[in-house]
C-alpha cells in the first residue's frame, strides 16, 4: 500500500522566518495531497491541499509545492507567527480517493 | 456548517475489557473513518464506512470491531483492551465527491 514519509520530526524557526516541511510518497497514481494542523490538545483540522494537476498552490501564508517526478510535496509556512506552532501532518489519498495515508507529523515551534 | 462529536472524551479501561467509542456527525456525510493516533506514529486507519451498514478494514483493524448503525453515527469497539495502552482515537467524515476529511475532537484511551 501507499507509504508516506514525513522527513522532519521537529522544526524550530524564528518568528517571521519560513518553515518548510517535506513529504515523499510511493504510489505514482496518488492525486490528492492535503495538509492538516493539530494544535496542542486539539484535533486535526485541514489547512491546505494540492491536486496532481498543478505543482503550486498558495493560501495566504501557506504554499504547497508538488514534484510528481520525485514523488515529493512540501508545505512552506511563510512569515511565521506564534500561532503557527503546532504539529503538521501531510497525507496522500489512494487511487480510489477514499482513504488517506498520513505522515508521522512535524512539530513546528515558532520562537519569538 | 456541521460538527462531529465523539463520546466519551476520556476512557479509562481495564486489561481485557471490551470498550466502545461513539462518533456522531451532522454534516450528512457519506463516508466515516476511525483512526488511531499514537505519539510518533501519525494516524493509522482502523476502519472506514462509505455508507450505512458498510464496513471496510483499514491497516490496523486487528483487535477492533466497528458498526455503522446509521448515516450519522459510527461506533468503534476495542475487543480486548491491552494493558498500558494509551492512544487517541479520532473519528472523521467526508462528503461524497469531496476529498477533505473533517475530524472530531478525539477520545483519549488509557488502559490500566
Amino acid at each position: 500500500g501507499e507509504k508516506v514519509e514525513q522527513h522532519e520530526s521537529t522544526l524550530s524557526v524564528r518568528e517571521g522566518d519560513s518553515a518548510v516541511i517535506n513529504c515523499t510518497y510511493t504510489d505514482t497514481a496518488s492525486s490528492y495531497f492535503p495538509w492538516y494542523k493539530q494544535e496542542a490538545g486539539k484535533s486535526l483540522h485541514f489547512v491546505i491541499d494540492i491536486r496532481s494537476n498543478v505543482d503550486r498552490k498558495q493560501s495566504q501564508r501557506l504554499i504547497v509545492l508538488l514534484d510528481k517526478k520525485a514523488k515529493r510535496f512540501s508545505l512552506h509556512i511563510t512569515a511565521t507567527q506564534p500561532e503557527d506552532s503546532a504539529i503538521y501532518f501531510c497525507a496522500v489519498t489512494n487511487s480510489a480517493g477514499n482513504k488517506l495515508t498520513f505522515g508521522i507529523g512535524t512539530r513546528v515551534l515558532v520562537r519569538p | 456548517g456541521g460538527i462531529i462529536t465523539q463520546t466519551p472524551k476520556f476512557l479509562i479501561g481495564q486489561e481485557g475489557q471490551k470498550l466502545t467509542l461513539k462518533c456522531q456527525q451532522n454534516f450528512n456525510h457519506d463516508t466515516m473513518y476511525w483512526y488511531r493516533q499514537d505519539s510518533g506514529k501519525g494516524l493509522r486507519l482502523i476502519y472506514y464506512s462509505i455508507t450505512e451498514n458498510d464496513l471496510q478494514k483499514g491497516d490496523l483493524s486487528e483487535g477492533y470491531d466497528a458498526s455503522r448503525e446509521k448515516k450519522s453515527s459510527f461506533s468503534l469497539t476495542v475487543t480486548s483492551a491491552q494493558k498500558n495502552e494509551m492512544a487517541v482515537f479520532l473519528c472523521a467524515s467526508r462528503d461524497r465527491g469531496q476529498d477533505t476529511q473533517y475530524f472530531g475532537p478525539g477520545t483519549r484511551l488509557l488502559v490500566l
